[in-house]
């Protein structure tokens, strides 16, 4: 397995245009992450699924942002009418479900929006 | 909410210097602890993890216990190397398992020669 692997690595987008990234997890697991994170902080939660059920989303998150993943396989996630202030890398990571398991990160798919 | 305070970086050592990066938490119940790494250029990567009381992750020389009575997940390495320089990050997951990984800001550490 090579691990969780994101496409595109890099997205450059007109402000107003939709953008959509997807990731593909470790295939043995059933949990699915997306994360966005800016310069100098964190990962910022956005969305998990279980299987194909989109179990949690964050308050933070805005209704241009949606996530599917069917089958329970790779996930996507769709951006509609970009703002600048998405400019961000998204990071997807990808676990088994469980207490302390570990979360495994793609590299990330860097969006910046001009 | 669950969160994670993470000591501000950015944080410069001289080679075999002692490293600390505090970590502090604010969670429900027994959360699980993890220290995740960012070398340049590469993704996140799990550096050790805890999920009791007491318990000490350790890896690649480094390690943190897990203080409920002080809430806290403090990394400590005794020697660090030029190797080490990168991004380090503090995460909390819940205890029911249920709730994904909470992270702290990070901090950048640059190990000199």
């Amino acid at each position: 397995d090579t691990g969780v692997s994101q496409n595109p690595r890099h997205k450059i987008t007109k402000r107003g245009q939709n953008v959509t990234f997807r990731c593909d997890p470790i295939s043995e697991h059933n949990r699915l992450y997306w994360y966005r994170q800016t310069l100098g902080q964190g990962p910022e939660f956005l969305t998990y699924f279980q299987n194909e059920a989109q179990l949690e989303k964050s308050r933070l998150l805005s209704d241009r942002f949606s996530a599917e993943r069917p089958k329970g396989s790779f996930s996507t996630l769709e951006i509609q009418r970009t703002e600048q202030g998405d400019s961000a890398m998204y990071l997807c990571a990808s676990s088994f479900e469980g207490v302390g398991t570990e979360a495994f990160f793609g590299q990330g798919t860097r969006l910046t929006v001009v | 909410g669950n969160s994670v305070t993470q000591m501000e970086g950015p944080v410069t050592l001289s080679e075999e210097a002692f490293l600390t990066i505090n970590c502090t938490y604010t969670a429900t119940g027994y959360p699980s602890l993890f220290w995740y790494v960012q070398y340049p250029g590469e993704g996140l990567q799990l550096l050790l993890k805890a999920t009791k009381a007491d318990d000490k992750g350790s890896n690649k020389g480094f390690e943190a216990t897990y203080r409920k009575e002080t809430t806290s997940f403090h990394l400590e390495k005794g020697s660090v190397q030029v190797s080490d320089s990168a991004v380090y990050f503090c995460a909390l997951s819940g205890s029911s398992g249920n709730t994904p990984l909470v992270f702290g800001k990070g901090t950048r550490l640059s190990v000199i020669a």
